[in-house]
């Protein structure tokens, strides 16, 4: 059964800094793997979604890798905003349909 | 619509009580996804349809869960007999088919508390 988990499960960095938070899943057999983003008391906001054929995907200052051999993915967050400050988390997909999530990253922005 | 609406927003069930969660996808939209979203956890798979048709209800914790689309587009979750186990946040997402490598989109979700 697939598993993912999120390290670290919360991170606080100042404003300006270029961060990254880290995504593993245990089967490397995955259809696609994405990241979203959760805003207290809002939905999920998809971020990325990254093919298995694919590297990475690029959208603004996110860049998503991932790295199926090794079971990683990575969000890369350039020049952090406090508007930035959210919850991540990211999902995989093994079965065309069925997202299994890790447990998110709380992120905070510090001005 | 522009995006997936979830209602209500807020829901305050009484230990035993029947509650009802409905979701309107995105128009058009094939696949239809509900989760089930505890504190401080991910988003769990409850159930999946495609159009009216329920193809995996493997996630629903028990049979005092029922999900139906009648018509392939609006959806409904019931709880009976809800318990504060049930005592979570519930999420709806669309996509346009299975397959076609899109992401879903979800809505706001409804959280429901059990007292």
């Amino acid at each position: 059964k697939q598993e993912v988990t999120q390290i670290p499960a919360a991170l606080s960095v100042p404003e300006g800094e270029n961060l990254v938070l880290n995504c593993s899943f245990t089967d490397s057999a995955i259809y696609n793997l994405q990241w979203f983003r959760q805003d207290p008391g809002k939905g999920l906001t998809s971020l990325l979604l990254i093919q298995s054929s694919q590297r990475e995907q690029t959208s603004g200052r996110l860049n998503a890798s991932l790295d199926k051999s090794s079971g990683r993915s990575t969000l890369y967050i350039a020049a952090s905003q406090p508007g930035d400050s959210a919850t991540y988390l990211c999902a995989s997909s093994d079965s065309n349909y069925q997202l299994i999530w890790g447990a998110g990253t709380k992120l905070i922005i510090k001005p | 619509g522009a995006g997936v609406s979830q209602s209500p927003r807020y829901k305050v069930a009484k230990r035993g009580q029947d509650v009802a969660l409905r979701c309107d996808p995105i128009s058009g939209h094939v696949s239809l996804f509900w989760y089930q979203q505890a504190l401080g956890q991910g988003p769990e798979f409850l159930t999946y349809f495609q159009n009216e048709a329920q193809l995996d209800k493997s996630g629903l914790p028990s049979d005092r869960f029922f999900a139906e689309r009648p018509e392939g587009s609006v959806s409904t979750l019931k709880i009976q007999r809800t318990q504060q186990e049930d005592s979570a946040v519930y999420l709806c997402a669309s996509n346009t088919m299975i397959g076609d490598g899109t992401e879903a989109f979800f809505g706001q979700g409804t959280r429901l508390t059990v007292v």
